[in-house]
């Protein structure tokens, strides 16, 4: 039973538009989200992460929101750049569970020229 | 500041025998997880380890375990490898400073069983 869905495995966006990534998940226990961006060959890289006790972090071109009430978050990438294009990993943690992340399955991003 | 480091970064093996991977983590980082990643099933915890303690496990056979030592350094060893076992192996380490988790990944150990 997947704890963490992204539910769209691909999501493709032109240059400079907005790119809007979804997470949903099940288990109210979460309190933490993180989003790691994956390349081919590489480990995830480590993007944004936002506490349940808040709605919105930003950082650069990457906000995240977390709507608690829906267990749904979204990482809102602003202007789109091909170099991110990348395979986006949703994440959560539970205080407690120290260490262990649940990890969605990824929607890989594709930002045309 | 060095990242999470891991070897070897490709390995083959065959059905029947024992692996063991190594992680280096970010210096001053004393937690340190590993992960399985296959097509299938995405990104799967296997254990997390704390001063060389192992503090959480995943569901994962008893085939799979791992150790810490006093640097942080962490190893993690697959008995009896069996085909299913081919998968990308990552390992993340954290300061765990506070109760969140944000945790950085190395490359990864790819590795194949004939």
């Amino acid at each position: 039973d997947q704890q963490v869905k992204q539910n769209s495995p691909s999501l493709s966006v032109q240059e400079g538009r907005i790119s809007i990534l979804n997470c949903d998940y099940t288990n109210s226990m979460f309190d933490y989200f993180l989003w790691y961006k994956k390349y081919p060959a590489e480990g995830p890289t480590f993007l944004i992460s936002i506490s349940s006790i808040k709605d919105k972090n930003e950082d650069g071109r990457f906000t995240v929101f977390l709507n608690k009430s829906a267990k749904h978050l979204s990482l809102h990438i602003v202007p789109s750049q091909p170099g991110d294009s990348a395979v986006y990993f949703c994440a959560a943690s539970a205080t407690g569970s120290q260490g262990n992340l649940i990890f969605g399955k990824g929607t890989k991003l594709s930002v045309k020229p | 500041k060095a990242g999470v480091t891991q070897t070897p970064r490709y390995l083959i093996k065959t059905r029947g025998q024992q692996v063991t991977l190594s992680c280096s983590p970010i210096s001053g980082h004393r937690s340190v997880s590993w992960y399985q990643q296959t097509p299938g099933q995405g990104l799967q915890f296997l254990f997390e380890y704390f001063s060389e303690t192992q503090r959480n496990k995943g569901n994962f056979p008893g085939r799979f375990s791992g150790r810490q030592f006093s640097n942080s350094r962490s190893e993690m060893n697959v008995s009896t490898l069996e085909l299913g076992d081919s998968a990308l192996y990552l390992c993340a380490s954290s300061l765990l400073v506070r109760s969140y988790n944000e945790q950085f990944f190395g490359p990864g150990t790819r590795l194949t069983v004939l």
